[in-house]
């Protein structure tokens, strides 16, 4: 009930193209899902981050999409950029364990110019 | 300031070895937190300091002890340790543990244990 399952693990777009990570989970107790970026050698940046009383939210050329009744959300990266190639994490926490983000396994994702 | 400040960058240990990870923030934040990172995986819970108290412990061995010394301070004590403990150690911090909101990490410790 803890686990949040996140595919693909790798994904390899086009530049000018959409990248699209999907995040489901299980706890209905979770009311906070962020989106984590890494670079490599770098820490986690948060990226964006909805609750679950809302079922879009946009920051630029990022969307997180939410499913309440699915369970689900997901990450598109709009004109995805040889800039954006990370590891992406989707996250879940709960409201009296804010700090416990459970993270999603990751995604790799390249742009190719 | 909106960083969280991880010393040392890079830490080689032996197993009989003791050592301490470093982290600080000048936030102002209440929450601290030490997450266990290996390559290509997610970063894993370890330790939660809320108000400069232990508020949660994710079962870690013993041979890796937190130290929250004030509200800008967070140390983990290295004892003991096994080649497979060998990971990025990630520090963050965040307005309050029990609230949720973004957590800002630091760029982490990355230890080897020979």
């Amino acid at each position: 009930q803890q686990q949040v399952k996140q595919s693909p693990q790798s994904l390899i777009v086009q530049k000018g193209g959409i990248s699209i990570i999907n995040c489901a989970y299980e706890n209905t107790a979770f009311d906070y899902f962020p989106w984590y970026q890494q670079f490599p050698g770098k820490g986690p940046a948060l990226l964006i981050a909805i609750r679950p009383d809302v079922s879009e939210k946009k920051e630029g050329r990022f969307t997180i999409s939410f499913n309440k009744s699915a369970k689900q959300f997901s990450l598109h990266i709009m004109d995805s950029q040889p800039g954006d190639s990370a590891t992406y994490f989707c996250a879940a926490s709960k409201g009296n364990q804010g700090g416990k983000l459970i993270f999603g396994q990751g995604t790799e994702l390249s742009v190719k110019p | 300031d909106t960083e969280v400040t991880q010393t040392p960058k890079h830490l080689v240990m032996g197993m009989t070895n003791k050592k301490s990870l470093k982290c600080e923030q000048h936030m102002g934040h209440r929450a601290m937190y030490w997450y266990k990172q290996k390559a290509k995986k997610p970063p894993e819970l370890m330790f939660v300091y809320s108000y400069e108290k232990l508020s949660i412990n994710e079962s870690v061995p013993s041979r890796f002890s937190p130290e929250c010394p004030n509200s800008s301070l967070l140390n983990l004590h290295l004892h003991a340790l096994q080649p497979e403990d060998s990971a990025l150690y990630l520090c963050a911090s965040s307005l309050s543990g029990s609230v949720t909101g973004e957590l800002f990490f630091g760029e982490g410790s990355r230890l080897t244990v020979l």
